[in-house]
């Protein structure tokens, strides 16, 4: 069973269309993440929730919404996409501070 | 505000020892450790909370200096399984949950 599991794991698509990522966790944690990383692998949190609340939202345009349906879950929407949404989108989940536990990630190409 | 990792990149002969720093301008909670592979997640491999302790699994241990606040990973004789990108992240004391990650190290171990 994966702990954390993240679909599609390739998008690749045109510019200006909307896209979703879906995550899902199994290991009862209360705090889910999105996390972006980048051609040069520089990690950047973009989002987190913690039973379903946003609990931190970082600099990212109006283009990227969250929604956490349930503590089991956390999606993320991306409209109007652009070439610099390329990269690798991570979701991640912990029980309060601990440490965070990554999904596989979904690698996004926007043409 | 991100860490500063150093060195950038490593490289080492099997058995050979390896050391990678990890600074904040912050008061920290606690010094996550991640190592991930090429085209992988993420994978924690340790956390230092507040109180300068030092921990380790294997030949894989870390420090963390609160005073200045600093955290150090040390890897003793070195596997080629150790190879890939380590990271370290931060949580400033008094932030809701945020781990923020350095820029990472890329450990490169031959044979």
């Amino acid at each position: 069973d994966t702990a954390v599991s993240q679909t599609p794991k390739y998008l690749v698509t045109q510019m200006g269309n909307d896209k979703s990522i879906k995550c899902e966790q199994n290991l009862g944690h209360d705090t889910m993440y999105w996390y972006k990383q980048d051609s040069k692998k520089f990690l950047k949190i973009m989002f987190s929730y913690n039973n379903k609340e946003l609990i931190i939202n970082e600099t990212v345009p109006n283009r990227f919404s969250p929604k956490s349906p349930d503590k089991a879950h956390l999606n993320l929407h991306i409209n109007s996409l652009e070439l610099g949404d390329s990269a690798v989108y991570f979701c991640a989940s912990s029980q309060e501070r601990r440490p965070r536990v990554f999904g596989a990630g979904t690698r996004l190409s926007v043409l | 505000q991100q860490p500063v990792q150093s060195p950038q990149a490593v490289i080492l002969r099997e058995g050979e020892d390896a050391v990678i720093n990890c600074s904040s301008s912050k008061a920290l909670y606690s010094v996550h450790w991640y190592r991930q592979k090429h085209g992988e997640a993420p994978v924690f491999l340790m956390i230092l909370l507040k109180g300068g302790e030092q921990k380790g699994h294997d030949k894989i241990s870390a420090s963390f200096n609160e005073k200045k606040q600093q955290s150090s990973l040390y890897l003793t004789a070195s596997q080629l399984s150790y190879s890939g990108t380590y990271f370290c992240g931060t949580e400033i004391a008094g932030s809701a949950r945020q781990l923020t990650f350095g820029s990472g190290t890329q450990l490169t171990v031959l044979p």
